[in-house]
C-alpha cells in the first residue's frame, strides 16, 4: 500500500476543469511533485514544489498544497491530457521517497 | 541536454538476479548535486521507487525492496547500475533511471530514461 493516496481514476470534459488530488501525512511537511505516463511512455514532470511547471508544461496545469493534501488542477483540459498521474513525496518518516498509486484521467 | 538510457536482459528466471545499468549524458555524475534514481512500474500498476545513490556512493532504498536491492555507481563510466537478488515474477516490470532533484523550491524527478521492461519468467 502507498502512503500517499490518489483516486483510481477520473474524468474530465473536453475544455473543463479538473483537480486530482493526493493526500499524505506526509504532505504536511514536504511538497510533492507530480508527473503524467502515457502509455509505453516515460513519465514526464508536469509540477514540483509549491507551484512550479518546467519549461515546456502548459500553464494549464497547476499545483496547490493544503494540509495533508496536494493537488494538481488542469484548466481548460485537453484531449491530450488524458493519461495516468501520479503524485511523489517523501513517506511519513522523511526519510524515503514514495508514489501515489496514480490517477487514470480521461478526458470526454 | 540530459539523457539517461537503461540497458541490461530483459528476460530472467527466478531465483536470478536482475543487473540494469544507466548510462547518463549531458552531465557529469560526478559534479555533484543529484540522486541517480531507479524507479519501476508493474504491469498495470503505478510506480514504485526502488532507491537512490550520490555521486559519493550514499544510498537510500525502499524498505521493501532493500533486504535485495544494491545500487552502485560508476563515475569514471558515467553510469550507475541496479542489481535486485533473487527475482521473482513479481519483480516482472518496466525499469526506469531517473535523475532526482532536491532544491529549496522543491524536490523532483526531471529527467527520466526511456524504461526497460524486465521479465522473469520460467
Amino acid at each position: 500500500s502507498s502512503e500517499l493516496t490518489q483516486d483510481p481514476a477520473m474524468s474530465v470534459a473536453l475544455g473543463q476543469t479538473v483537480r486530482i488530488t493526493c493526500q499524505g501525512d506526509s504532505l504536511s511537511s514536504f511538497y510533492a511533485s507530480w508527473y503524467q505516463q502515457k502509455p509505453g511512455q516515460a513519465p514526464i514532470l508536469v509540477i514540483y514544489g509549491k507551484n512550479y511547471r518546467p519549461s515546456g508544461i502548459p500553464d494549464r496545469f497547476s499545483g496547490s498544497t493544503s494540509g495533508y493534501s496536494a493537488s494538481l488542477t488542469i484548466t481548460g483540459a485537453q484531449a491530450e491530457d488524458e493519461a495516468d498521474y501520479y503524485c511523489n513525496s517523501r513517506d511519513s518518516s522523511g526519510d524515503h521517497l514514495v508514489f501515489g498509486g496514480g490517477t487514470k484521467l480521461t478526458v470526454l | 541536454q540530459v539523457q539517461l538510457q537503461e540497458s541490461g536482459p530483459g528476460l530472467l528466471k527466478p531465483s536470478q538476479t536482475l543487473s540494469l545499468t544507466c548510462t547518463v549524458s549531458g552531465v557529469s555524475i560526478s559534479s555533484g548535486g543529484y540522486y541517480w534514481s531507479w524507479i519501476r512500474k508493474h504491469p498495470g500498476k503505478g510506480l514504485e521507487w526502488i532507491g537512490n545513490i550520490l555521486h559519493s556512493g550514499s544510498t537510500n532504498y525502499n524498505p521493501s525492496l532493500k533486504s535485495r536491492v544494491t545500487i552502485s555507481v560508476d563515475t569514471s563510466e558515467n553510469h550507475f547500475s541496479l542489481n535486485l537478488t533473487s527475482v521473482t515474477a513479481a519483480d516482472t516490470a518496466v525499469y526506469y533511471c531517473a535523475r532526482y532533484s532536491g532544491t529549496y523550491v522543491g524536490d523532483y524527478f526531471d529527467y527520466w530514461g526511456q524504461g526497460t521492461l524486465v521479465t522473469v519468467s520460467s
